[in-house]
């Protein structure tokens, strides 16, 4: 298995743009978890889904943030619009099971830089 | 108020034991904790996992008390690449309003 795979790795664009990040969990995996790694705050939380289905946002930082998972094999977190403080390294991670008795599988994550 | 807190920062000289505890007050009687691994430009990497007492595998072991408050993890005989940052991970509450909490991560650096 190719493991989580996000995309881009690196993502520069400037204030009031829309940024989309796509993720592609393991295959069979029935949770999706979207963190965001900051030096301040480090590892966060910001959304996770079950079979699909958005289970706790409470993470998303604001409306600015949206995030989709249309299907077992895809989703995306949009930040609309961007702002510099948005600036991080976004995570997708994916378990086979209960919330945390299954070990999580990340992604190399995206580095975004908001200018 | 739920909190995974772990030190900042340590240093080791190669061949050595290193000991990185973690506490997690509150944390859901029955879920695990867990252990990341993570380099630079990475995601974070399972290591261990463990309910209480100790659980041993082929990189670490892990330690927990029988009051679950704490957990320590044990890497024997460090080498220059385990130079990392590591997270400890644990899940307070349960079912869907349960959250899993990150401690903010330590900073392991060994030294030849």
């Amino acid at each position: 298995d190719a493991g989580v795979i996000q995309s881009p790795r690196h993502e520069v664009t400037e204030m009031g743009q829309e940024v989309t990040l796509r993720c592609k969990p393991i295959s069979g995996h029935d949770y999706l978890f979207w963190y965001r790694q900051t030096m301040m705050r480090g590892l966060e939380l910001l959304i996770y889904f079950n079979n699909n289905v958005p289970i706790d946002d409470s993470g998303m930082p604001e409306d600015r943030f949206s995030a989709k998972m249309p299907n077992a094999s895809f989703s995306t977190l949009k930040i609309q619009p961007s702002e510099p403080r948005d600036s991080a390294v976004y995570f997708c991670a994916s378990s086979s099971s209960a919330l945390s008795n299954e070990k999580l599988f990340f992604g190399s994550g995206t580095q975004l830089s908001v200018l | 108020l739920a909190k995974t807190t772990q030190p900042i920062s340590m240093d080791s000289y190669e061949g050595q034991e290193v000991n990185i505890t973690c506490s997690h007050n509150n944390i859901a009687t029955n879920d695990y904790i867990t252990w990341y691994q993570q380099f630079p430009s990475q995601g974070p990497r399972f290591i261990i996992q463990g309910y209480k007492t100790k659980v041993t595998n082929e990189v670490a072991s892990l330690f927990i008390p029988a009051d679950r408050k704490s957990s320590t993890l044990s890497l024997p005989r460090v080498s220059l690449s385990d130079t990392a940052v590591y997270y400890c991970l644990a899940l307070y509450g349960s079912g869907n309003t349960g959250k899993l909490i990150f401690g903010q991560g330590t900073t392991l650096q060994v030294k030849p």
